[in-house]
């Protein structure tokens, strides 16, 4: 059974600063690995989405590595901004059914 | 294009009450998935529509959930009779062709007292 482990569960950090959001998962056989951010009262928005045969992707100051054989992904959040504040959520999928982890909720300090 | 969206955004009801939730899918997306969150946990699958047959149900907890999609278009999920534990976010997506990048509602948040 596919389990999805987020670390930390939050996190606070100073505005400017880099910082890494952790995903574990416990079965390789996946599709593909979505991180998603979700702002109070709001939907999820999808922020990368790394097919199982890739390695990374990259949006504006988002970085998202997959490494399938350990099971682990990280995001990689640079100069980090009070807009980044929000829970961000790692998610794995075999075929149609996508699997979530906890999330790690980020709160960026002006 | 506009998103999926769900209503209501908000229900508080009574144990023992019956609500339906409704979702309208981006508009020619055939398939539509239906995800929970309750309170401490992960978001989880409930299930999935493709047109309007159901493909997956897996995730539905119980019979005293019922998920209908008839003619293909908007999807409604009735929850009959409600109880504390069904209290959380139920969030709807959609997705043009199966395991394609689904796009999620807002989500309807639902308190049962």
């Amino acid at each position: 059974k596919q389990e999805v482990t987020q670390i930390p569960a939050a996190l606070s950090v100073p505005e400017g600063e880099n910082l890494v959001l952790n995903c574990s998962f416990t079965d390789s056989a996946i599709y593909n690995l979505q991180w998603f951010r979700q702002d109070p009262g709001k939907g999820l928005t999808s922020l990368l989405l790394i097919q199982s045969s890739q390695r990374e992707q990259t949006s504006g100051r988002l970085n998202a590595s997959l490494d399938k054989s350990s099971g682990r992904s990280t995001l990689y959040i640079a100069a980090s901004q009070p807009g980044d504040s929000a829970t961000y959520l790692c998610a794995v999928s075999k075929y149609d059914k996508i699997i979530f982890g906890k999330g790690t909720r980020l709160h960026i300090l002006p | 294009e506009a998103g999926v969206t769900q209503f209501p955004s908000h229900s508080v009801i009574e144990k023992g009450q019956t609500v339906t939730l409704r979702c309208d899918p981006i508009s020619g997306h055939d398939n539509l998935y239906w995800y929970r969150r309750v309170m401490g946990k992960e978001i989880k699958f409930l299930l999935h529509f493709v047109k309007e047959s159901k493909q997956d149900e897996s995730g539905m907890p119980n019979n005293r959930f019922l998920a209908e999609r008839t003619g293909g278009t908007y999807s409604t999920l009735k929850v009959q009779p409600a109880e504390l534990e069904d209290s959380g976010v139920y969030f709807c997506a959609s997705s043009r062709l199966r395991a394609d990048t689904q796009y999620f509602g807002p989500g309807t948040r639902l308190t049962v007292l």
